[in-house]
């Protein structure tokens, strides 16, 4: 199947900084990348849609200005949650699709805030 | 998206079949369900989608019954990797709507040797 890539897999920083977290389609093109977020026993939320030379559209009480995405190409969209704290660490997990019906997703980004 | 009922937790013995079942009984007729599944800490990965016929791939079948509003996803082999969390998610087809897939809680297979 194809091949979706994240970088890093996993970061530590301190409150206040800003994290930059890349999402790659390794071997097809992607018009559209989702992110979503995971907290620790729960399920998968959307948090936002990428869309290649556009405007993200976030999810209802998501901070745009504090998530900011960038669909540079049609093989990266990057995550930065800038000034970061606590509460936002968790597994962001970057997808896109393919193809018509299989929706391909990164292996994750595992984001700790001291 | 039509909403899905799945059990919280399966427990299932090591190479037998693994039954996870899926309720869906507001699913609307230009509705699919797919099946993803998310081993821990890391991406989910999709396993198999379906209309109304059953379909088989490498990895599963997916039994959807006459009136839609259940299916049921077969592990025919159960083995050890196979422990994750199953979700079934009903959507619309791409193209015909939202490309985004909305997850709930899932089912968590535990395979025991």
């Amino acid at each position: 199947g194809a091949v979706v890539s994240q970088h890093p897999s996993w970061v530590i920083c301190k409150s206040g900084t800003s994290v930059k977290i890349e999402c790659r389609s390794l071997d097809f093109q992607a018009t559209t990348m989702f992110w979503y977020r995971q907290f620790p026993k729960q399920s998968l939320m959307l948090m936002a849609t990428s869309n290649e030379g556009s405007k993200a559209t976030y999810e209802q009480g998501v901070e745009k200005d504090k998530f900011l995405i960038n669909h540079a190409s049609l093989t990266l969209s990057t995550l930065t949650v800038t000034s970061a704290h606590p509460e936002d660490s968790s597994f962001y997990i970057c997808s896109a699709y393919a193809s018509l019906n299989e929706q391909f997703f990164g292996p994750g980004t595992r984001l700790t805030v001291l | 998206d039509a909403k899905t009922t799945q059990p919280t937790s399966m427990d299932c013995a090591e190479g037998r079949a693994a039954n996870l079942p899926c309720n869906h009984s507001t699913i609307s007729g230009n509705e699919y369900v797919y099946w993803y599944r998310q081993i821990h800490s890391q991406g989910p990965q999709y396993i198999i989608h379906g209309l109304k016929n059953n379909e088989t791939n490498e990895m599963a079948s997916l039994i959807i019954t006459e009136d839609r509003k259940s299916s049921t996803l077969i592990l025919p082999h159960a083995t050890l990797r196979d422990t994750a969390v199953y979700y079934c998610i009903v959507r619309v087809a791409p193209g015909a709507g939202s490309y985004q897939l909305t997850f709930g809680k899932g089912t968590k297979l535990s395979v025991i040797p």
